[in-house]
């Protein structure tokens, strides 16, 4: 069975710092996908991440990943107020059928 | 070109009634994905379908639940007899054919169902 664990779980952070998130999965995969919840929302698709070594950056969120590890980091840096939300990777379980198994969420929360 | 479209966005309901919730993919997708989300916790699968079909029921809870995806129409999730361990949001998703895209799904809003 595919676990997908994500930390920290909380994190609470000052504005112009930076941080990093991981998130380790069970078994091989090669589709990892980031989003971001906010309060009582809908989630929105962060990045996609489709091979080993993949690494893709909007803004001030860099996220890669790494297969043979199984691990993918979501970094940010130099923190603003607007990127506090809570923060999910998903893996898919089987090629092509589009399953994501969730992280538990990572709540952040960045302070003036 | 609009999102993925749920309905109710909050219902209530009351011990032993039914809950039925919508939802309408994204126009040109054909695979919906209903996912739960109970609080300050991440999402659980629950069911995939296509048109008229049920692909993937792993996370539907064995009773009470049940799901459909019609020739015409949109998605329908049914919950029978609700509890209150049921009340959470309910999260539907959709995604073009297999194989076509990254995988990637395309969330709704989400219903959130509180039962009394």
């Amino acid at each position: 069975e595919l676990k997908v664990e994500q930390n920290p779980l909380f994190l609470s952070m000052q504005e112009g710092k930076n941080y990093t998130i991981y998130c380790n999965y069970s078994t091989t995969s090669d589709r990892l996908y980031w989003y971001r919840q906010d309060p009582g929302k809908s989630l929105e698709s962060l990045f996609v991440l489709l091979s080993n070594g993949a690494v893709k950056q909007e803004g001030r969120l860099m996220a890669s990943l790494d297969t043979k590890a199984r691990l993918s980091t979501l970094h940010i840096t130099a923190a603003v107020h607007d990127l506090s939300a809570t923060y999910f990777c998903a893996v898919t379980t089987l090629q092509g059928a589009q399953k994501l198994v969730f992280g538990q969420g990572t709540r952040l929360t960045i302070n003036p | 070109n609009a999102g993925v479209m749920q309905n109710p966005r909050h219902l209530v309901r009351r011990r032993g009634q039914e809950a039925r919730l919508r939802c309408s993919p994204m126009k040109g997708h054909s695979h919906v994905y209903w996912y739960r989300q109970l609080p300050e916790e991440g999402l659980k699968f629950m069911v995939y379908l296509q048109k008229e079909n049920i692909i993937d029921e792993s996370g539907m809870p064995k009773e009470r639940f049940s799901a459909e995806f019609p020739k015409e129409g949109p998605s329908i999730l049914r919950i029978q007899q609700v509890v209150r361990g049921d009340s959470a949001a309910y999260f539907c998703a959709s995604s073009p054919r297999q194989g076509a895209n990254t995988g990637e799904l395309f969330f709704g809003e989400g219903s959130r169902l509180t039962v009394l």
